[in-house]
Order: C-alpha cells, then structure tokens, then sequence
C-alpha cells in the first residue's frame, strides 16, 4: 500500500528566504506526482504535476524535483512571500485512478 | 470553462438527516473522482466515475453514502442518516487523462450538530 510523507509538518520562514518541502512515498511505482496548495477552508490548487519519466517542472518560483527510484520529491519556493503561505500537499498517482496524499506542510512565511 | 464547481460550499445538517453535494467537473473532462478530507489530514479517495460508470469505491464509502454520475456531466453525493463523524470537506476532482493530472473543486464542507 502507497504511503506518502511530508517532512516537517509546520515550517515558518521570513519573508525572502527560499526554502525547500519534502515529499516522501513508498512506492516508487508511480505514474505521476503532483504538488498542490490549500489555503484555509478551501480546495485544493494544483501547482506542479511531473510525470514518472521526467525529473523536474517549473513554473515561477516554484521548481519540483522527483527521483522515483529513492521515492522523494522537492518543492523549493524561491524568494518567498507572506501570499506563499498555506498548506502544500503532494499526491502520488499509481495510474489506478486514485491519488494518495500527504499529510501536508503548513507553510508560514513572516513579513 | 471556469474549473470544478462544487455546491454548496457549506452544509450544516443535524445528526440522523440526509444530505446531497453536487460538483460539476470540468466539461471536456471524463473522470470524477470524490475524496474526503478530514481537519490536518490528506484528502482520501472515495470513489470514481468514467463518464457514468461507477469504477471503484473505497472501503470508507460506508452504505450510506451514494455517488451518481447519471449523464456523464455532474455528479451527486448522498449521505444518509448522516454521524457526526461524516463532518469533513468534501472534496470532487476532474480529470481528462491520468498523465494531466487532476483539477479539484473548492470543496463543500459538512458540518454535522
């Protein structure tokens, strides 16, 4: 059974800095990850989504990294800013039509 | 098209009552997906449609849940007799194919008293 961890639950960073969550999954069967951001009482936002064959996407300030074979992705945030604060959650995709989340990482950047 | 809509956004519901969402996927999309999401917790899956058949459903789609997708466009959630353990967000996804990832709606959540 897919298992996915985020690795640290809660970070808070100031203004400016760059900063680097993980994801972790036990299967590196995968089809696909994707990164998403949660912002209080509200869906979820798709930010990334990298296919198994690939090793990164970007998109602004955003850049995430997956290396199947080790089961580990990275969202690194450049240059952050206090709108950057929310939860991110990655998902793992198997190609069976479901996605596993993480548990998250609450993000909160200080002015 | 502007995304996954969901409704309502909130729902408040005594305990032993019924409650129905409705979420419309993105319209050139085939796949619905349904998912539950608990406070701290990751969303967890639920169920999936493909067009209007009903492909899988996750064990914690207890018997008084129900998912139609009747034409292939919007689908319903129905929760009977709802616990105050059915409180969660209720989250509907679309998607056109598996390697473009999913879209979610914003959610309703469920509040039961």
């Amino acid at each position: 059974k897919q298992e996915v961890t985020q690795i640290p639950a809660a970070l808070s960073v100031p203004e400016g800095e760059n900063l680097v969550l993980n994801c972790s999954f036990t299967d590196s069967a995968i089809y696909n990850l994707q990164w998403f951001r949660q912002d209080p009482g509200k869906g979820l936002t798709s930010l990334l989504l990298i296919q198994s064959s690939q090793r990164e996407q970007t998109s602004g300030r955003l850049n995430a990294s997956l290396d199947k074979s080790s089961g580990r992705s990275t969202l690194y945030i450049a240059a952050s800013q206090p709108g950057d604060s929310a939860t991110y959650l990655c998902a793992v995709s198997q190609g069976n039509e479901k996605l596993t989340f993480g548990t998250g990482t609450r993000l909160t950047i200080i002015p | 098209d502007t995304g996954v809509s969901q409704d309502p956004r909130h729902k408040i519901t005594k305990r032993g009552q019924n409650v129905t969402f409705r979420c419309d996927p993105i319209s050139e999309h085939n796949r619905l997906y349904w998912y539950r999401q608990t406070l701290g917790q990751g969303p967890e899956f639920l169920t999936y449609f493909q067009n209007e058949a009903q492909l899988e459903k996750s064990r914690l789609l207890s018997d008084r849940f129900s998912a139609e997708r009747p034409k292939g466009s919007f689908s319903t959630l129905e929760i009977q007799r709802t616990e105050q353990g059915d409180s969660a967000m209720y989250l509907c996804a679309s998607s056109g194919q598996l390697n473009y990832g999913y879209t979610f709606g914003s959610g309703t959540r469920l509040t039961v008293v």
